[in-house]
């Protein structure tokens, strides 16, 4: 079965450098890949998606993630992180059949970002 | 700019009662998911429907979990007999093309149900 894990629970850094949030998964085909972003009380923003192609992957707000398939991960990088920046971050695969499509997502259990001033 | 809308924001119910969550999706949007998101924890797939159709109910935890959308357009979750364990947000995601497609889910910010 499918999976998603997210070693870091929480994670420090300050305003201005960079970060590395890491993401491993856990499936037999290719995968579709997701980065989510949640704000408190708030619902999922999509950061980027990898279906297939270039494998390293330009989202919104600066970040980018890269798919390494003999690693299975897919980490989320910035370079220079901003105070605004500080929420929880989920790592999804889709669960799809067949094809590599996406159906459900499988969501990693989150990691969560403190920025320092 | 209609995002996907979820009702109520909060909801608290005493144990025993059922309870019914309302998501109103993107207008236009084919498919439909609900996950349940515990305290500390990454969503949960629960259930999804393309259009009217249920295609896959297989993450309800019990047959106490219920979800409907008549029409193909708003979805209702429900709840009978809660139980604490229920305690969550219930987040409802939309997505344009059907299921199994490359069109991405857009979420709303959820129903947090409080079981006391």
């Amino acid at each position: 079965a499918q999976s998603v894990t997210q070693p870091d629970i929480h994670i420090t850094v300050s305003e201005g450098a960079s970060l590395e949030l890491r993401c491993n998964y856990s499936y037999g085909a290719t995968p579709y890949l997701f980065w989510y972003v949640q704000s408190p009380g708030q619902g999922l923003q999509l950061l980027l998606k990898y279906f297939s192609g270039d494998t390293l992957v330009q989202g919104i707000k600066g970040f980018e993630a890269e798919f390494k398939r003999s690693q299975s991960s897919f980490n989320l990088r910035k370079p220079s992180v901003h105070w605004s920046d500080a929420a929880e971050y989920f790592c999804a695969v889709g669960a799809g059949i067949g094809g590599g499509s996406q159906g459900n997502l499988i969501f990693g259990k989150g990691t969560k970002l403190s920025v320092k001033p | 700019g209609a995002g996907v809308s979820q009702s109520p924001r909060y909801k608290v119910a005493k144990r025993g009662q059922d309870v019914a969550l309302r998501c109103d999706p993107i207008s236009g949007h084919v498919s439909l998911f609900w996950y349940q998101q515990a305290l500390g924890q990454g969503p949960e797939f629960l259930t999804y429907f393309q259009n009217e159709a249920q295609l896959d109910k297989s993450g309800l935890p019990s047959d106490r979990f219920f979800a409907e959308r008549p029409e193909g357009s708003v979805s209702t979750l429900k709840i009978q007999r809660t139980q604490q364990e229920d305690s969550a947000v219930y987040l409802c995601a939309s997505s344009l093309g059907p299921v199994y497609s490359n069109q991405p889910q857009h979420f709303g910010d959820g129903t947090r149900l409080s079981i006391l």
